[in-house]
């Protein structure tokens, strides 16, 4: 399995506090994803790297933030967490874009109240 | 931009019964096709993937998915299913010269006994 890490694996913050959420892949992974998924919904792209300080917005990306500093480490960022970002993260990596298998982290479970 | 629709929300089917999982794209240029299956509390894993060739494209656990360009349609199939096949199955795309990959909704399958 690709080493990736996602912490914390659960969380509850109140409304209107910043938040952070780590993605930590050992596999040299250069694309990287983070995902929100919500029932009826499923998968939802909400930003994504290329490389090093190369990121790009998905589908879903107002009230998040993101940064690579290092090839290994992905962080997604809610600024001000609202209860409509309550939800299931999911950080994942490919080896060389979006035509190969991606693998995923275990989530993070957040809850905003 | 590509799109993914998983036209069945849930789809019950009995133990050793033939299953079929329903996913149509929409997309301007080539694309790379995937189906991820998600165990219960877990994150995903590729079941299969086509990027160019044979349109049948067989994967793990006995599953298969064929190709249709015209219908631009990547339906997901086992002969036989089992009760360890109850899950939430993703089909993906990701457009060739692009980073993203869109998952659609998903699809709960339900073995009954």
């Amino acid at each position: 399995d690709a080493g990736i890490t996602q912490s914390p694996r659960h969380k509850v913050t109140e409304t209107g506090t910043p938040v952070t959420l780590r993605c930590h892949q050992t596999e040299n992974h250069r694309y990287m994803y983070w995902y929100r998924q919500d029932p009826g919904h499923g998968l939802r792209l909400i930003h994504y790297s290329y490389g090093v300080k190369d990121t790009d917005k998905g589908e879903v990306s107002d009230g998040y933030s993101v940064s690579r500093s290092k090839t290994e480490d992905f962080l997604l960022t809610l600024e001000s967490a609202t209860s409509s970002q309550t939800s299931v993260y999911f950080c994942a990596t490919t080896q060389v874009s979006g035509n190969t298998e991606a693998f995923f982290g275990q989530g993070t479970r957040l809850t905003v109240v | 931009a590509q799109s993914v629709t998983q036209l069945d929300s849930q789809v019950p089917v009995f133990e050793e019964a033939p299953v079929e999982l329903r996913c149509n794209y929409s997309s301007s240029v080539s694309v790379y096709l995937f189906w991820y299956v998600q165990y219960p509390n877990q994150g995903l894993q590729l079941l299969l993937k086509y990027l160019s060739g044979s349109t049948l494209v067989k994967g793990i656990n006995g599953f298969e998915a064929e190709f249709n360009k015209s219908q631009t349609s990547f339906h997901l199939r086992k002969p036989s299913v089992h009760i360890s096949d109850t899950a939430e199955y993703f089909c993906a795309v990701s457009e060739r010269r692009d980073d993203k990959i869109i998952f659609g909704k998903g699809t709960r399958l339900h073995i009954l006994p």
